[in-house]
């Protein structure tokens, strides 16, 4: 069981680049959810998604796209990349959405957006 | 605006000793409280998960405790140890999304020998 796995740890990006942060889980989970973490504040929801096919915006979702198009993974998509999308992304999933369940997070991605 | 506030934002302490951490919440009607420990550069990692009819809960060195009726949580670090140093996160979620977790910002505590 590899868990969370997150792909790159580290990126810099120009501005008005592209790319996406790769993220995969096997333990079956329905629920998967991509993070923010910034200095001094909780980490905030981008997007999420409960199952296949599924997917609906978090607190913070301009600028990014997800898809879920297998269990398995859910990629985090940076379409212009802007200065203020420097940022340590965290993805997490959990078994089902609902009470008592763990969530498990990934070990980070530190995107530096120059 | 449903909210989790943490104090204190740091702390340290001496190896050995005991702390007590704080988490209050506005979140309404609510779900679940988890508290959770994120090393320097890694992902957080989970301590506990309590429901609104638990009390408290323990891992080892670690006891969470809930009042619901206060919408209060803390978590006590008994005999500190060196590998406790980092941040612990409070993390809660209503009953009408318990999929939207909201997160506090964290309390950073530093274990010194």
């Amino acid at each position: 069981n590899a868990g969370v796995t997150q792909t790159p740890k580290f990126q810099v990006l120009k501005t008005g680049q592209s790319m996406t942060l790769q993220c995969a889980q096997d333990m079956n989970h329905e629920y998967m959810s991509w993070y923010r973490q910034d200095p001094g504040m909780g980490l905030r929801l981008i997007h999420y998604s409960v199952g296949a096919g599924i997917t609906d915006q978090g607190e913070v979702p301009n600028g990014y796209n997800v898809s879920r198009s297998t269990t398995e993974d859910f990629p985090l998509r940076l379409l212009s990349a802007a200065p203020s999308q420097t940022s340590v992304y965290f993805c997490a999933s959990m078994f089902q959405a609902g009470t008592g369940n763990t969530i498990y997070f990934g070990e980070g991605s530190w995107l530096t957006v120059v | 605006k449903n909210q989790v506030e943490q104090s204190p934002q740091s702390l340290i302490i001496l190896e050995g000793k005991n702390c007590t951490l704080q988490c209050n919440y506005t979140v309404s009607p609510f779900s679940n409280l988890r508290w959770y420990k994120q090393d320097t550069g890694r992902g957080p990692v989970s301590l506990t998960i309590m429901t609104f009819s638990e009390n408290t809960k323990s891992n080892g060195r670690y006891t969470a405790t809930l009042d619901a009726d206060t919408k209060q949580s803390s978590l006590h670090i008994t005999a500190s140890q060196l590998s406790d140093s980092a941040s612990y996160i409070c993390v809660v979620s209503g009953v009408d999304s318990s999929y939207k977790l909201i997160f506090g910002s964290g309390t950073r505590l530093l274990v010194r020998p």
